[in-house]
């Protein structure tokens, strides 16, 4: 069935150092993929996504590619801040089906 | 987009009482969703909430359990029966519109049961 792995956390960043998290998935047909953002205390929300192949979906300064080759959508930034703070998870759809959601990635940054 | 209003946003309930949660969004949707977050955890899906029918369950949740109701494309509730300390968690709504692939979320309920 479809699923979602996710890079383990908690990772800690210093302010403005490149962040990474790892996220691969599992899928039959072509599903879209999607990056969602906890902050403390709050609901999920939308921080990007790709619908196909090669897209690259980006906001607030996150990208991530869609690779279908290794069937991969890696979450990076330059240079991160405090304000980034937060759970990162990776997700997938297929429409008429369900999100998938991996594991969650605490992003703890320090000034 | 959509505009999620989740009921009650925290609740401290006693063992043995239920507690219903009610989600209303600003438009008509397709498909809702009902998740469990447990602390430090991912989400978890309990059920596809189906308008005019029985809601959906995944594997290891039950509708004796989960009551789930949703009367037309805006409105939904999930009701925690019986409650044990188990089920302290946070809850949260989820839509998707027709023809969109993005997931909207609720702000969640914190449900703690002493």
């Amino acid at each position: 069935g479809d699923s979602v792995t996710q890079m383990e956390g908690p990772v800690t960043l210093s302010e403005e150092a490149f962040l990474t998290i790892n996220c691969t998935y599992t899928a039959t047909g072509y599903p879209s993929l999607f990056w969602y953002v906890q902050y403390p205390g709050e609901g999920l929300q939308l921080l990007l996504k790709a619908t196909k192949a090669d897209d690259k979906g980006s906001n607030k300064g996150f990208e991530a590619t869609y690779r279908k080759e290794t069937t991969s959508f890696h979450l990076e930034k330059g240079s991160v801040q405090v304000s980034d703070s937060a759970v990162y998870f990776c997700a997938l759809f297929r429409t008429g089906n369900q999100f998938y959601f991996g594991t969650g990635t605490s992003l703890t940054v320090i000034p | 987009s959509a505009v999620i209003s989740q009921k009650p946003s925290r609740d401290i309930c006693q063992r043995g009482t239920s507690l219903t949660i009610q989600c209303q969004v600003d438009s008509q949707v397709t498909m809702m969703f009902w998740y469990r977050q447990q602390p430090g955890q991912s989400l978890t899906l309990i059920a596809t909430a189906n308008q005019g029918s029985e809601a959906t369950y995944e594997s290891g949740f039950v509708i004796d359990k989960f009551p789930i109701s949703r009367p037309n494309l805006t409105f939904s509730t999930l009701t925690v029966s019986n409650m044990s300390p188990e089920d302290s968690s946070i809850y949260l709504c989820s839509v998707v519109k027709g023809g969109d692939t993005e997931a909207f979320f609720g702000q969640g309920t914190r449900l703690t049961v002493v």
